[in-house]
């Protein structure tokens, strides 16, 4: 079975720094590519990263130089450093794989992201 | 970047009717169009991609069309799982972006 499993969440102060992991299982990410997707309370969808399988990655503008994304083939996991966190980073984090095009057809439960004093 | 624009805000449909979603786009991503549906307390779940191929496992009442600038989702007939929050996301440049969403409740 297909299946995607983030990790890491929790609260942080303003300017901290937190890691998510995300397990996939029944797929390697290495052969895939790979995204986070985050949604702040109440609002809508943004995507956050990428990672492509041929090792390329990219950012959104609001997380760039910030935020690192990376993977371990051996874990069979995707990562995502988050450092000088702000509050209006504060959402649910998901892990995405890309189908054949950039869409995303398997997302993970999502971990939760609070940044706040 | 692409700003995808949903419409209407907010669709109330009684069981067993038709619903039709709108998704604009501000400049073409011809058919690099995927449709999400979202139910309180869980993850997006693909529905739709490539503008009208559905996912694995969506039913047949779930369709798509439209490509360029103009697409829409159709549900044929409204189940009581079908009330949920329905978003859209172009694939055609980066950054990837979604449309800020349109939920269907119950009238």
């Amino acid at each position: 079975e297909v299946q995607l499993v983030e990790s890491g969440g929790g609260l942080i102060q303003p300017g901290g720094s937190l890691r998510l992991s995300c397990a996939a299982s029944g797929f390697p990410v290495s052969g895939n590519d790979m995204s986070w997707v985050r949604q702040a309370p109440g609002k809508g969808l943004e995507w956050v990263s990428v990672f492509y399988s041929g090792g390329s990655t990219y950012y959104g503008d609001s997380v760039k130089g910030r935020f690192t994304i990376s993977r371990d083939s051996s874990k069979n996991t995707l990562y995502l450093q988050m450092n000088s966190l702000r509050a209006e980073d504060t959402a649910v984090y998901y892990c995405v794989r890309h189908g054949s095009g950039s869409y995303f057809d398997c997302w993970g439960q999502g971990t939760l992201v609070t940044v706040s004093s | 970047e692409i700003v995808m624009t949903q419409s209407p805000a907010t669709l109330s449909v009684s069981p067993g009717e038709r619903a039709t979603l709108s998704c604009r786009a501000s400049q073409s991503v011809s058919s690099n169009l995927a449709w999400y549906q979202q139910k309180p307390g869980q993850a997006p779940r693909l529905l739709i991609y490539g503008a009208s191929t559905r996912a694995t496992g969506i039913p047949a009442r779930f369709s798509g069309s439209g490509s360029g600038t103009e697409f829409t989702l159709t549900i044929s007939s409204l189940q009581s799982e079908d009330f949920a929050v329905y978003y859209c996301q172009q694939y055609y440049n980066w950054p990837l972006t979604f449309g800020g969403g349109t939920k269907v409740e119950i009238k």
